[in-house]
């Protein structure tokens, strides 16, 4: 029930680009991403809410397929302050459900 | 803006024993949650509710009760805690059935 992420840990130069997938095994509502910075609580970055929709948020966007029960996170030309653990969250009845989370780590 | 508020920040119990873990917020937010953090690993549902006076079990409640009186208070409590519960636990609240705005949590060591 748990929808798995891949993959598990990105390593990227400053300016790099990562895509960070997010899959279920059941039928979703709606699709949510977050940030999690070490010893800090996540942080909400955006929600889809139907398929095909498409979100952006400053260089961070992302997609949400839903025939295909998928969303994928696009994190472009990145910053330092990218790094931390990025989990999605699938909406299934009232209630939400994290990924396995996706480790992201930017270096200078 | 206080926003979720947890306490306490930090607790060592020892097993068998009991304690509650609090949780307030301040946005007249109708979802409210508890998640549960291993290390290394992502958030666990617990316990979620959907308004004062509804409570509903999410993917891992055995060990723990939760109540809601207010709009505002959502405790969690533990009976005869165990080594497995120790983790950091982070209380969560929204307007709509999506956690978006997290406490910074509590982190549990049960010894």
């Amino acid at each position: 029930q748990q929808p798995v992420q891949s993959p598990q840990a990105v390593i990227l130069r400053e300016g790099e680009d990562a895509v960070i997938n997010c899959s279920s095994s059941k039928a979703l509502y709606s699709v949510h991403w977050y940030r999690q910075k070490h010893g800090e609580a996540p942080v909400f970055l955006m929600i889809l809410l139907k398929g095909g929709e498409q979100k952006g948020h400053d260089k961070i966007s992302a997609s949400f397929n839903e025939k295909k029960q998928q969303s994928s996170l696009y994190l472009t030309a990145s910053q330092l302050s990218y790094s931390g653990t990025y989990f999605c969250g699938t909406e299934t009845t009232d209630k939400l459900i994290f990924g396995t989370g996706t480790r992201l780590q930017v270096f200078p | 803006n206080a926003g979720v508020t947890q306490t306490p920040k930090f607790r060592i119990l020892k097993i068998g024993q009991s304690m509650t873990l609090q949780c307030t917020q301040d946005m007249n937010h109708n979802y409210m949650y508890w998640y549960r953090q291993d290390p290394g690993m992502g958030l666990k549902l617990i316990y979620y509710s959907v308004g004062a006076g509804i409570t509903d079990k999410g993917e891992v409640p055995n060990g723990y009760n939760v109540s809601r009186s207010t709009t505002e208070d959502f405790p969690l409590r533990l009976e005869l805690a165990a080594p497995s519960q120790t983790s950091v636990y982070f209380c969560a609240s929204s307007y709509s059935p999506q956690p978006q705005h997290f406490g910074d949590g509590t982190r549990l060591s049960i010894l």
